[in-house]
């Protein structure tokens, strides 16, 4: 069974712009987490999504968005990137909120 | 928010050693896993253990809810078990945030 996964995979942004990274989970699985990894602030919670609904939100920014569609498939996007955007961005799946999730390889984001 | 403290920070053994981490945290959770983030970045799910223990070949886990701690167990460490090891801990109720620790950074010499 493939497991989650992220894409793209490494980019470069520059100040200002948008970025859009995207999510497939395992099959079946139908809840998708976000989390951000920085060598300062380790781990930290994004927002949860569970039938297309979002379940929990951490303490980022408006500037930080997602949404799941209706094939669990969920996507993040950040606007009005800045320097401290640059972080290594992890999806993971879970068959149902509060279950054993499962990471993705992550997306690693680099602002310049 | 719930605080979840993990040690040592660094841990440095010799292969064939075993060790033992440790992960506190501030609250009741009804949810706590054990990851492994190996040095390409890619997190590994260890184990789901809210109470209880677990075995998995050379790994082992326990967490005792009511005293609010968990240990990871590695026994005849291999160089392939370095990385960071993660606690990750979600409250009790409907919100299922899971809060991480700053990690254990494990090195295995050969």
């Amino acid at each position: 069974k493939a497991g989650v996964t992220q894409t793209p995979r490494y980019l470069i942004k520059t100040r200002g712009q948008q970025v859009t990274l995207s999510c497939s989970p395992i099959s079946g699985h139908r809840s998708v987490s976000w989390y951000q990894q920085t060598p300062g602030q380790g781990l930290q919670f994004l927002f949860e999504y569970f039938s297309e609904t979002q379940r929990n939100k951490g303490n980022f920014p408006g500037r930080f968005s997602g949404r799941q569609f209706s094939n669990s498939r969920s996507e993040m996007n950040v606007s009005t990137l800045e320097l401290g955007d640059s972080a290594l961005y992890l999806c993971a799946s879970s068959l149902a909120l509060g279950n054993t999730i499962y990471f993705g390889e992550g997306s690693w984001l680099t602002v310049v | 928010g719930i605080q979840v403290e993990q040690s040592p920070p660094d841990l440095i053994l010799q292969e064939g050693a075993n060790s033992t981490l440790r992960c506190n945290f501030s609250d009741s959770v009804n949810n706590l896993q054990w990851f492994h983030q190996n040095p390409w970045g890619q997190l590994i799910n260890l184990f789901y253990i809210p109470s209880g223990t677990k075995q998995n070949g050379r790994l082992s886990a326990t967490t005792v809810a009511t005293e609010r701690y968990s240990l990871l167990y590695i026994s005849s460490s291999q160089t392939t078990d370095s990385g960071v090891y993660f606690c990750a801990v979600g409250p009790t109720g409907a919100n299922s945030k899971l809060t991480f620790g700053k990690g254990i950074t494990l090195s295995v010499r050969p």
